[in-house]
């Protein structure tokens, strides 16, 4: 099930940059998409969502841009922090039903 | 800020064997879940839970595996007779609405089938 995808599994970016995280999705029927953060021994952790009648949403620091024709999102994050290093999850649902489809994970690493 | 808590947080069993995973959802929640990750792998969706009943189940939730919520306040997973490649972490998550909403997940039981 390749239902949600996250090609990559590591980013490394310097303290104070930008961390963009990508996703792509297959399934047209997904209309809510988010973002989840998780260290590890740790449950995951709601960063942000968006709705699929907006293409962008902004929450502090973090912003997800949603590019329906696409069929990609994305997560800022500025200016990264040492915190944010964590393992970050998309996810998607179509809203009929509350069940999320993740994707695989990405590994983000914040340089001190 | 209310939590999802889930216990124990590492189970060991042999290969067989019948466990149970508890979770104590959000109080005013009323959609429940549970999802696995095996090691490496993705967060997986197990089954569903509403209104005292599945609402949904993935392939993987076959007749090894139920969902109970015995009273107000508990809600848990059973695997009979364990696999090997049960193992895994388990996550128990729960919502204020059934669409559109986000799942807020508890830390996990690591169980280990020996």
């Amino acid at each position: 099930d390749q239902q949600v995808k996250q090609n990559s599994p590591s980013l490394s970016v310097q303290e104070g940059r930008i961390s963009i995280l990508n996703c792509d999705y297959t399934n047209s029927m997904f209309d809510y998409f988010l973002w989840y953060k998780k260290y590890p021994a740790e449950g995951p952790t709601f960063l942000i969502s968006i709705s699929s009648i907006k293409d962008k949403n902004e929450d502090g620091r973090f912003t997800v841009f949603l590019n329906k024709s696409a069929k990609h999102l994305s997560l800022h994050i500025v200016p990264s922090q040492p915190g944010d290093s964590a393992v970050y999850f998309c996810a998607a649902s179509d809203g009929n039903t509350g069940k999320l489809i993740f994707g695989q994970g990405t590994t983000l690493q914040v340089k001190p | 800020e209310p939590e999802v808590t889930q216990t124990p947080s590492h189970q060991v069993t042999q290969m067989g064997q019948e466990v149970i995973l508890r979770c104590v959802p959000i109080s005013n929640h009323l959609y429940f879940y549970w999802y696995r990750q095996i090691l490496g792998q993705k967060v997986e969706f197990l089954v569903s839970f509403y209104n005292n009943e599945i609402s949904e189940k993935s392939e993987i939730f076959d007749d090894q595996f139920s969902v109970e919520r015995p009273d107000g306040s508990n809600f848990t997973l059973k695997i009979r007779s364990t696999k090997l490649e049960d193992s895994a972490m388990y996550f128990c998550a729960s919502s204020a609405k059934g669409q559109r909403a986000p799942l807020h997940f508890g830390n996990g039981t690591r169980l280990t089938v020996t």
